[in-house]
């Protein structure tokens, strides 16, 4: 099946410091990419849609200049977290789908822990 | 508004018992239905999905669930329960964007 490869897997950062989160689809084209916050034992929350080629779309609330996409490529998306502080602590998930085909579900990465300190 | 409900924050049930995660929705139009399921840390994983046709939809490692358009729920099943299946089950709804509900922890004791 279609994968979705994500890294890192697990990072660790200074406060301030920048951080980004690479999101590749390997065997299929993905002109939008999604990307998803998950705190603990909570669901998945849309943060941003990522189009290739275009401005990504933001959900209400969270803030673009903080959380960068690119999305530059037709396989890849990076999720950069600008200045980063203990808060933005949590599980980052991305998600595609198959461009090519319709009706297909959303496969998705296995998820980066950034950690904040 | 458009919304996805998981009911049970949890549920318990002994290896080799039959389970059932529940789903209902509250969408317009004819919805696209997902089941995924989530381990520690981990990603999410496809399950199921019901686009169209037969209302009961098989899956994999042998999960399988039923499309009720009247009662607008999306039940996820299987037969007999195994130790690890135990984790985190996550029914969504695409209506243009995917639709969450909240996720239900499923443990499976031996």
């Amino acid at each position: 099946g279609a994968v979705v490869s994500q890294h890192p897997s697990w990072v660790i950062c200074k406060s301030g410091t920048s951080v980004k989160i690479e999101c590749r689809s390997l065997d299929f084209q993905a002109t939008t990419m999604f990307w998803y916050r998950q705190f603990p034992k909570q669901s998945l929350m849309l943060m941003a849609t990522s189009n290739e080629g275009s401005k990504a779309t933001y959900e209400q609330g969270v803030e673009k200049d903080k959380f960068l996409i690119n999305h530059a490529s037709l396989t890849l998306s990076t999720l950069t977290v600008t200045s980063a502080h203990p808060e933005d602590s949590s599980f980052y998930i991305c998600s595609a789908r198959d461009s090519l085909r319709l009706n297909t579900e959303a496969f998705f990465g296995q998820g980066t822990r950034l950690t904040v300190v | 508004a458009q919304s996805v409900a998981q009911p049970e924050d949890q549920v318990n049930v002994a290896e080799g018992n039959p389970l059932t995660v529940k789903c209902t929705y509250s969408v317009s139009g004819n919805p696209y239905l997902f089941w995924y399921v989530q381990y520690p840390n981990r990603g999410l994983q496809f399950l199921l999905k019901y686009i169209t046709g037969d209302n009961l939809v098989k899956g994999s490692y042998g999960f399988e669930a039923e499309f009720n358009k009247s009662q607008t729920s999306f039940h996820l099943k299987k037969p007999s329960a195994l130790v690890s299946d135990s984790a985190l089950y996550f029914c969504a709804v695409r209506v243009g964007k995917l639709i969450w509900g909240l996720g239900t922890s499923l443990a499976v004791n031996p």
